[in-house]
């Protein structure tokens, strides 16, 4: 069974610029969600996505969104890129959701290094 | 706003040593708490899941406990080996809001050959 498939694993971008990042979560998985590890802050969640509705959101400012597709495919996408988004951004995804929360074990991809210049 | 903190930061022990890292929360209300390991340079490896209803689990040579009502986990190495040697995330799930995911700043376990 595969993992979280995450793409590109690398990318090298320049202030002001754009990026999308993409994951595949595991099979029968609907829930997906993303953070953002840097070695000052640690790993710092982004959103949550179940069902193609966002249904958390982190601390992050408006550059940052999301979507999830109808095979349960998601996107992240940063615009205006900024220095301080130089980051390993990592997808994780779930098998459920009830309620108002998630109720299985999160499985990570490798994560997408982004490099800001 | 959950805060989750992991002590101590870093650990190094001989191989074959019986070790225990731990986590704190500081909201009790949590759907369930997840032990991840991560290499360097690579995404997070799941070990253990805990459900708030639960006390503890085990898998293998792991074995990780919940105190929902004190705010605190433990996750218990036994008989450790060199490949375990990696960093060790706390990470506590809320539901809803901004909180999401919490993760603690980790662990850096090194064990000596």
């Amino acid at each position: 069974k595969a993992g979280v498939t995450q793409t590109p694993r690398y990318l090298i971008k320049t202030r002001g610029q754009q990026v999308t990042l993409s994951c595949s979560p595991i099979s029968g998985h609907r829930s997906v969600s993303w953070y953002q590890q840097t070695p000052g802050q640690g790993l710092q969640f982004l959103f949550e996505y179940f069902s193609e509705t966002q249904r958390n959101k982190g601390n992050f400012p408006g550059r940052f969104s999301g979507r999830q597709f109808s095979n349960s495919r998601s996107e992240m996408n940063v615009s205006t890129l900024e220095l301080g988004d130089s980051a390993l951004y990592l997808c994780a995804s779930s098998l459920d959701w009830r309620g108002v929360g998630r109720t299985g074990e999160l499985f990570f991809g490798e994560g997408s290094r982004l490099t800001v210049l | 706003k959950q805060e989750v903190t992991q002590i101590p930061a870093a650990l190094s022990v001989p191989e074959g040593e019986n070790l225990v890292l731990n986590c704190s929360f500081t909201d009790s209300a949590i759907y369930n708490l997840q032990w991840f390991r991560q290499d360097p340079g690579k995404g997070l490896t799941s070990l253990l899941l805990i459900q708030s209803s639960q006390r503890e689990q085990t898998s293998g040579r792991l074995n990780a406990s919940l105190d929902k009502s004190s705010g605190r986990s433990t996750l218990y190495i036994a008989a450790s080996q060199p490949g375990d040697s990696a960093t060790y995330l706390c990470a506590v799930y809320s539901g809803g809001g901004a909180d999401g995911l919490t993760f603690g700043k980790g662990t850096h376990l090194i064990i000596q050959p």
